[in-house]
């Protein structure tokens, strides 16, 4: 069982925006920004498209943005597209190892 | 443009030694970086496996490290993984996948699929 929880799926319309949550404890999601977010297209493998909460590696769009509150931290995509239909992980680095959560299916309608 | 791509038996017997190898290009694996192995069930999701350090120290999730081996091979630029007494629950696809630090994975290899059968 993951340490990390998130809602099973979540839905939208194209131009729409969706936020997954991510909840841990203070001794993942609440240390030291060491959330990271992982789009996982199907047949594909994941692909980081958040690290550090909130920054965003090269290529990947603006319209994916990243916070955190307390021990809760969220993916939100903001002007849906059909090409973002696919599973969402968080991951937390603690304690010197990488904690997923159990993943989110985004979809769009 | 860096590329990982996981070769090994994609059946192997239970209680026997499960053996991936991870051969990366464009990126040397003696530069800075740590080199991890991801599994991924339909049962249990994403699951780190452990890591090995640029310079050879490994470091192992609590869970498996009784029964992981994850080692560099600089001669032929690749990294391999040894997971013992292997049962149906490690059924599953194994990714490798690069750190450049920072606490996230950079960059994964599509995966390859391992039963654990008789």
């Amino acid at each position: 069982q993951s340490a990390l929880t998130q809602p099973p799926s979540v839905s939208g319309s194209p131009g729409q925006s969706v936020t997954i949550s991510c909840t841990g404890t203070s001794s993942d999601v609440g240390t030291d920004n060491r959330v990271s977010w992982y789009q996982q297209s199907p047949g594909s493998a994941p692909k980081v498209i958040l690290f550090q909460v909130t920054k965003r590696p090269s290529g990947v769009p603006d319209r994916f943005s990243g916070s955190q509150s307390g021990y809760t931290a969220s993916l939100t995509i903001s002007g849906l597209q059909a090409e973002d239909e696919a599973d969402y992980y968080c991951c937390s680095y603690t304690s010197s190892t990488y904690v997923f959560g159990p993943g989110t299916k985004v979809t769009v309608l | 443009q860096v590329q990982l791509q996981e070769s090994g038996p994609g059946l192997v017997e239970p209680s026997g030694t499960l053996s991936l190898t991870c051969a990366v290009s464009g990126y040397s694996v003696s530069d800075v970086a740590y080199w991890s192995w991801v599994r991924q069930s339909p049962g249990k999701g994403l699951e780190w496996i452990g890591e090995v350090f640029y310079t050879g120290t490994p470091n192992y999730h609590p869970s498996l490290k009784s029964r992981l081996t994850i080692l560099l091979d600089n001669s032929k630029n690749a990294f391999s993984l040894e997971l013992r007494s292997v049962t149906a629950a490690d059924t599953a696809k194994y990714h490798c996948v690069r750190s450049l630090g920072w606490w996230f994975l950079d960059l994964w290899g599509s995966g390859i699929q391992v039963t654990v059968s008789s």
